[in-house]
């Protein structure tokens, strides 16, 4: 887990506001996934990002969720219009390259919508 | 068919018996194989990697590959009372890396 920063840690929501996390990649790596954990379930996959681009978002549920991957800074994973069912830990996870590299996990944002 | 299936828990062990998770999965494509411990509330951690058929041991775990019959295990030996965690078996296939729903360990002391 070391290296991969995300924050905020934890962050509440009421129903209707916007959720920004973010995730800075472990120094040397250039792609960054996001993943999100309800409660009792296991991770499920929600976008793979490169600087710049996105690379798979069949994950993203298709309307209030985008992820970005600027240049310069963070990834940053945005919802908008939260709802209770958004209410989730989001895992920022990176690696050096794609296929076969070990992935390393943050701490994880734990979303709470009020 | 989920992606990757994992024997339902909770699993409960006595202290210093051995722990035997298993995990199936679907895509006969799949290049690496990974186990992630979870405590409650905290993030996964790796703690085995395996690419090829065969057994991987690393200190008191030993990972065995089966890609034949898409099959991979976690067993854990002498298990301590700090091993009670959620188990996560991961399969990647290309970038992408599909999690089982867990198995939830308990170790009795």
């Amino acid at each position: 887990n070391a290296g991969v920063m995300q924050n905020p840690r934890h962050l509440v929501r009421r129903r209707g506001q916007e959720a920004r996390l973010r995730c800075s990649p472990m120094k040397g790596h250039s792609h960054v996934y996001w993943y999100r954990q309800l409660p009792e379930e296991g991770l499920k996959f929600m976008v793979y990002l490169q600087k710049e681009n996105i690379i798979d978002e069949s994950g993203m549920p298709k309307e209030r969720f985008s992820a970005e991957f600027p240049k310069e800074g963070p990834s940053i994973l945005r919802i908008q219009q939260v709802v209770r069912g958004d209410s989730a830990a989001y895992f920022c996870a990176s690696s050096p390259s794609s296929g076969g590299n070990t992935i390393y996990f943050g701490e994880g944002s734990w979303l709470t919508v009020v | 068919q989920k992606e990757v299936e994992q024997n339902s828990g909770p699993l409960s062990v006595p202290e210093g018996a051995i722990a035997s998770l298993n995990c199936t999965y679907s895509d006969r494509g799949s290049q690496s194989f990974f186990w992630y411990r979870q405590y409650s509330g905290k993030s996964p951690e790796l703690i085995m990697s395996i690419y090829s058929n065969g057994d991987k041991e690393d200190g008191r775990f030993t990972a065995q590959l089966n890609k034949a019959s898409q099959y991979v295990s976690l067993l854990i030996r002498d298990s301590q009372p700090s091993d009670s965690a959620t188990y996560l078996c991961a399969v990647q296939s290309d970038y992408k890396l599909s999690f089982g729903a867990g198995t939830t360990v308990t170790v009795r002391a």
